[in-house]
């Protein structure tokens, strides 16, 4: 049974990056078909889709927040990654890992990471 | 990109059929997929590639789609359905590489 597991700090001040961890188990990370995505949640709020990366080593971002979203595999460790640079209290949210899976054109996301609140505050 | 619509608020009385919406354009090219997230807890993905259920999500989950609209259907509703429910689905603007969600729909059991 694969599991995600999220971490990294829960507080972030405002003007740096956020780093966040998320721990694949139960598969590799090279499984074809799955690309390994981050989303997050304002509190209170919905979905948001902030990207994935292939293991390969592709990415692709929304295009809201691009400029300063970087999500990158390690695939020794079983491990993707998403830094969030120039934070500020609007990156405040639960942070989602997930793996989305492509079949035929369509997609979905599962399983979920328990996910792990950032606060962005001095 | 492009953007998937979702009723806000929905109720339903216990042991009824209630089925939410989702809407969007890129409907007409990509299946929905939806998720259940009650409170402090991850999303679970209910159903996917239009009307598949996951192991272990019970079969009063099915789903539906017609043209730029797909629909989840709870038939016999439990009260541990009270739940938010979103739906997404690739996004049809651009490359099709990026992913788009609903604003969600809150589901109230009377």
């Amino acid at each position: 049974q694969v599991q995600l597991q999220e971490s990294g700090p829960g507080l972030v001040k405002p003007s740096q990056t956020l780093s966040l961890t998320c721990t694949v188990s139960g598969d590799s990370i090279r499984s074809g078909g799955y690309f390994w995505t981050w989303i997050r949640q304002h509190p209170g709020k919905g979905l948001e889709w902030i990207g994935y990366i292939y293991y390969t080593g592709s990415p692709y971002y929304n295009p809201s927040l691009k400029s300063r979203v970087t999500i990158s595999v390690d695939t020794s460790k079983n491990q993707f990654s998403l830094k969030l640079t120039s934070v500020t209290a609007a990156d405040t949210a639960v942070y989602y890992c997930a793996r989305d899976r492509v079949v035929v054109g369509d997609n979905w996301f599962d399983p979920w990471g328990q996910g792990t609140l950032v606060t962005v505050s001095s | 990109s492009s953007e998937l619509t979702q009723d806000p608020v929905v109720s339903v009385a216990l042991g009824q059929t209630v089925r939410m919406t989702c809407q969007g354009d890129s409907l007409r090219s990509y299946s929905a997929s939806w998720y259940q997230q009650k409170p402090g807890q991850a999303p679970v993905l209910v159903i996917h590639s239009k009307d598949n259920r996951p192991s272990g999500i019970p079969d009063r989950f099915s789903g539906s789609s017609s043209g730029d609209t797909a629909s989840l259907t709870i038939t016999g509703t439990q009260a541990e359905d009270e739940a938010d429910y979103y739906c997404s689905s690739r996004d049809n603007s651009g490359s099709h590489l990026g992913r788009v969600f609903g604003g969600g729909t809150k589901l109230t059991v009377l």
